[in-house]
């Protein structure tokens, strides 16, 4: 989906090195999140964020940090990279207003640590 | 918190038959469950999803079902096609919105 942006799409790092990856919407979204995708462990949560001023640790946090710096902007930081963080990352937003709500996800990013 | 088990992880079905995947989950708190199709390089896109409230779902060829009670929930797809094969995740959540629990995903493959 076009409207969900992910920036880089693919990174090679070394261990020990801070790296950040960012997704941006434009859907108007308050509901973002960062899931980790490893093969045969489908799609784990890492973080979550219901608005601004809203963070919220998921199932896999150790290791990672977040920030909201805008109701549109979700980054996920690895302070110091280590190759089990070898893995594909993934941003989604939904609204939390509607009856419904699909969560819509960016295209991904790939990052391998060395 | 939620546990959702996945089964199988890999299905192959001829062009035209039925496929079903199904998925358990722990928590009584979920009543929302949506199927993601995810195509290889892509990204998870939604494609059906039901609501506790509901039992049975169906968009054209594709089919879900929820038994609240046993905690399980089924994706069908009929008439399958080559363009089917993907990897398939269930998921659940207390509510829409909410972030997903996923299964560990089910490779389809359609073989013509």
């Amino acid at each position: 989906d076009a409207d969900v942006t992910q920036t880089p799409r693919n990174r090679i790092t070394k261990t020990g090195k801070r790296i950040m990856l960012e997704c941006s919407q434009t859907k108007g979204h308050d509901r973002m999140y960062w899931y980790r995708q490893d093969p045969g462990l489908g799609l784990r949560l890492i973080y979550y964020s219901f608005d601004v001023k809203d963070i919220n640790k998921g199932e896999i946090s150790d290791g990672y940090s977040v920030s909201r710096q805008a109701q549109a902007k979700f980054s996920l930081s690895l302070e110091s990279a280590i190759p089990n963080q070898t893995a594909l990352y993934f941003c989604a937003t939904t609204s939390g207003s509607a009856l419904y709500n699909e969560q819509f996800f960016g295209p991904g990013t790939r990052l391998t640590v060395l | 918190g939620e546990n959702v088990e996945q089964h199988p992880s890999t299905l192959s079905v001829q062009e035209g038959d039925s496929a079903v995947i199904k998925c358990t989950y722990s928590d009584s708190a979920s009543n929302y469950f949506p199927w993601y199709k995810q195509e290889l390089g892509k990204r998870p896109q939604l494609i059906i999803d039901i609501r506790s409230n509901v039992g049975e779902k169906k968009d054209q060829r594709i089919a879900v079902t929820l038994n609240k009670t046993a905690k399980h929930f089924s994706l069908h797809i009929t008439e399958t096609q080559p363009e089917d094969s993907a990897v398939y995740f269930c998921a659940a959540s207390p509510n829409s919105g909410y972030a997903l629990n996923f299964g560990k995903g089910t490779s389809l493959l359609v073989t013509p």
